[in-house]
């Protein structure tokens, strides 16, 4: 099956400063990747939409400005959590769906990463 | 949006039993989708259901999407250990291509 590659896979870091990760499609193309937020125990909340090419979509409550998201490509979304807090700290997942699908197929995890702010 | 609410949060089962967790939505839903995360994993696809009424099974799960398409279950006969995770159901409408996560299910098995 189609797999999205997320990484880096754990990351710690100190308050204030910016951490990158990177979410790719390995085998298909997609317009459109989600970025959620998963608290332990808890579901998967949405936080945006990235769009390749065009600027994504913040759901309510999220701040842009503190979670930058770049689609510069067909097979790449990067999030940015920048000046990150210890309360920024938490599990981040992206999904992916196939170009080819349209807008309902399904969505194809990447593995999630974990970020821990000291 | 939609709000997908599912039922129970926490499922604890013995080993054999069966179990159904439930998702409901505010808003009637264009198709529905189960996905499930092992502990410690990321959600994989299970299946998904987009006709009014549909029944899917995949070996002891069935899948089943309501009549007014609102409201969707899965249902797992003689529960295995390897039935451990969370299973999340997932709803969107016909104008909004978002999908929205119920909290999940985590069902944990006594063997």
């Amino acid at each position: 099956g189609a797999v999205v590659s997320q990484h880096p896979s754990r990351v710690i870091c100190k308050s204030g400063t910016s951490v990158k990760i990177e979410c790719r499609s390995l085998d298909f193309q997609a317009t459109t990747m989600f970025w959620y937020r998963q608290f332990p125990k808890q579901s998967l909340m949405l936080m945006a939409t990235s769009n390749e090419g065009s600027k994504a979509t913040y759901e309510q409550g999220v701040e842009k400005d503190k979670f930058l998201i770049n689609h510069a490509s067909l097979t790449l979304s990067t999030l940015t959590v920048t000046s990150a807090h210890p309360e920024d700290s938490s599990f981040y997942i992206c999904s992916a769906r196939d170009l080819a699908s349209g807008d309902t197929g399904e969505l194809f995890f990447g593995e999630g990463s974990r970020l821990t702010v000291l | 949006g939609q709000q997908v609410m599912q039922i129970p949060q926490y499922q604890h089962v013995q080993e054999g039993e069966d179990f159904t967790t439930y998702c409901n939505s505010s808003t009637t839903l264009s198709n529905i989708q189960w996905y499930k995360q092992r502990p410690g994993g990321h959600p994989v696809f299970l299946i998904q259901l987009v006709k009014s009424g549909e029944v899917k099974k995949q070996k002891r799960l069935t899948f089943q999407f309501g009549e007014a398409k609102k409201n969707s279950s899965l249902h797992i006969t003689a529960t295995q250990t390897t039935d451990v995770g969370t299973y999340f159901c997932a709803g969107s409408s016909s104008n909004d291509y978002k999908l929205s996560f119920g909290a999940g299910t985590t069902v944990t098995v006594r063997a």
